[in-house]
């Protein structure tokens, strides 16, 4: 059983690039969510899905895409990599938003 | 503005000892509150806590929500090394019914 997956597990890129966060799922679950954590600020919402073809802004939505074109897959794209997203990124899903999310593993960013 | 404060923000313990991690919160619509344990991955979820008073056991770990007094505690007795973790305070609710974290506590459990 997969659960929440997630690709790169580590990434180096340049100011400017641009890169996509690959997150999957396979327990059939609605909603979807991306996550940055950066020390002494805890984790932050990116931005979330409550089903395939919708999606909406988290805390900190800048500088991030996403879509949901299915239910199982929900990536996250930097369109110009900057040295304030060195971060590590979490993808979470769950059957509702009130229920508990399950984490993926994390990529870890790192933005020169 | 929704927030989640946990406190300490850190604390070193010896092998046998008992702590008490605390969660404290100001956030419209409350829905449930979540304990995570997060060591150097991903967050593992421990506990979800919607009714006042009653508490939720898992082994040496307990748990237990004062809605009045919008606060959480997270037990843990007869502490392990194993233990030692960050562990993560959330709140479902706000406006958007998301999920709010705290900046966690790090425990550091000594042998």
């Amino acid at each position: 059983n997969a659960g929440v997956t997630q690709t790169p597990k580590f990434q180096v890129l340049k100011t400017g690039q641009s890169m996509t966060l690959q997150c999957a799922q396979d327990m059939n679950h609605e909603y979807m969510s991306w996550y940055r954590q950066d020390p002494g600020m805890g984790l932050r919402l990116i931005h979330y899905s409550v089903g395939a073809g919708i999606t909406d802004q988290g805390e900190v939505p800048n500088g991030y895409n996403v879509s949901r074109s299915t239910t199982e897959d929900f990536p996250l794209r930097l369109l110009s990599a900057a040295p304030s997203q060195t971060s590590v990124y979490f993808c979470a899903s769950s059957t509702t938003k009130r229920e508990t999310q399950y984490f993926g593993p994390g990529t870890r960013l790192l933005v020169l | 503005e929704d927030k989640v404060v946990q406190s300490p923000l850190s604390l070193v313990v010896h092998e046998g000892d008992t702590v008490t991690l605390n969660c404290s919160y100001e956030v419209t619509n409350f829905r449930s509150l979540l304990w995570y344990k997060q060591e150097k991955k991903a967050p593992t979820f421990l506990f979800m806590l919607t009714s006042s008073g009653i508490e939720k056991k898992s082994g040496r770990l307990s748990s237990i929500l004062d809605k009045k007094e919008l606060f959480s505690i997270l037990n843990i007795t007869a502490t392990q090394t194993g233990d030692s973790a960050v562990y993560l305070c959330a709140v479902v609710g706000g406006a958007t019914n998301k999920l709010i974290f705290g900046t966690g506590t790090l425990l550091a459990v000594q042998p």
